[in-house]
């Protein structure tokens, strides 16, 4: 168990409508990522967040939002999915003073906008 | 802006030949880089990190900071070794990761 979990795996929606991913960790760590992988990009970070209530923009976060209201878990909505944000989903989390090489990802969420 | 660049989308070897995935990055600090694997159906997992030098499952990577390169390499590539492999950079207050594109690496029998 890789501490770290997301839901759904796989979801298929149409366009414009809302949509919420959920990464959920038994870690305790601090800080949280939320990452879009696409063919030719690589992974890009939509969002982050530092702790509780405490988030970020990432590379990419436009129509995208982020809420963290517990250590354990980080929700990423899209307000009104779009075909453009069809992709796979990567939350990861790490600790401070681990740095980068704490990161655990998660199994990822695989969406698909029709 | 922080910038890592993998020129390879796709590589090709025979089992038992070297192999070297490159990766080039730009940042003004002081980097900290990483290479990821990503075994076929399976989440991201570290194989190496610049600072401990260590040798993992038979890669390694030098950073080379006057070429800004972090290329890695194995001597003698596995059929096993068949996955995408990711370079990033470190950096940011939350440590957060930029990720290169990517290079899908197959191994030949």
């Amino acid at each position: 168990d890789a501490g770290i979990t997301q839901s759904p795996r796989h979801k298929v929606t149409e366009t414009g409508t809302p949509v919420t991913l959920r990464c959920h960790q038994t870690e305790n760590h601090r800080y949280m990522y939320w990452y879009r992988q696409d063919p030719g990009h690589g992974l890009r970070l939509i969002h982050y967040s530092y702790g509780v209530k405490d988030t970020d923009k990432g590379e990419v976060s436009d129509g995208y939002s982020v809420s963290r209201s517990k250590t354990e878990d980080f929700l990423l909505t899209l307000e009104s999915a779009t075909s453009s944000q069809t992709s796979v989903y990567f939350c990861a989390i790490s600790e401070p003073g681990q740095g980068a090489h704490g990161y655990t990802f998660g199994s990822g969420t695989r969406l698909t906008v029709v | 802006a922080q910038r890592v660049t993998q020129p390879e989308k796709l590589l090709s070897v025979f089992k038992g030949a070297p192999v070297e995935l490159k990766c080039n990055y730009s940042y003004s600090g002081s980097p900290e880089l990483f290479w990821y694997v990503q075994y076929s159906r399976q989440r991201l997992q570290l194989l190496l990190r610049h600072i401990s030098r260590e040798s993992i499952k038979g890669f390694t990577a030098d950073l080379n900071k006057g070429e800004t390169s972090f290329h890695l390499k194995k001597p003698f590539a596995q059929e096993e070794d068949s996955a995408m492999y990711y370079c990033a950079l470190s950096s940011g207050s939350a440590r957060q990761l930029t990720f290169g594109s990517g290079t899908q690496l197959t191994v030949l029998p």
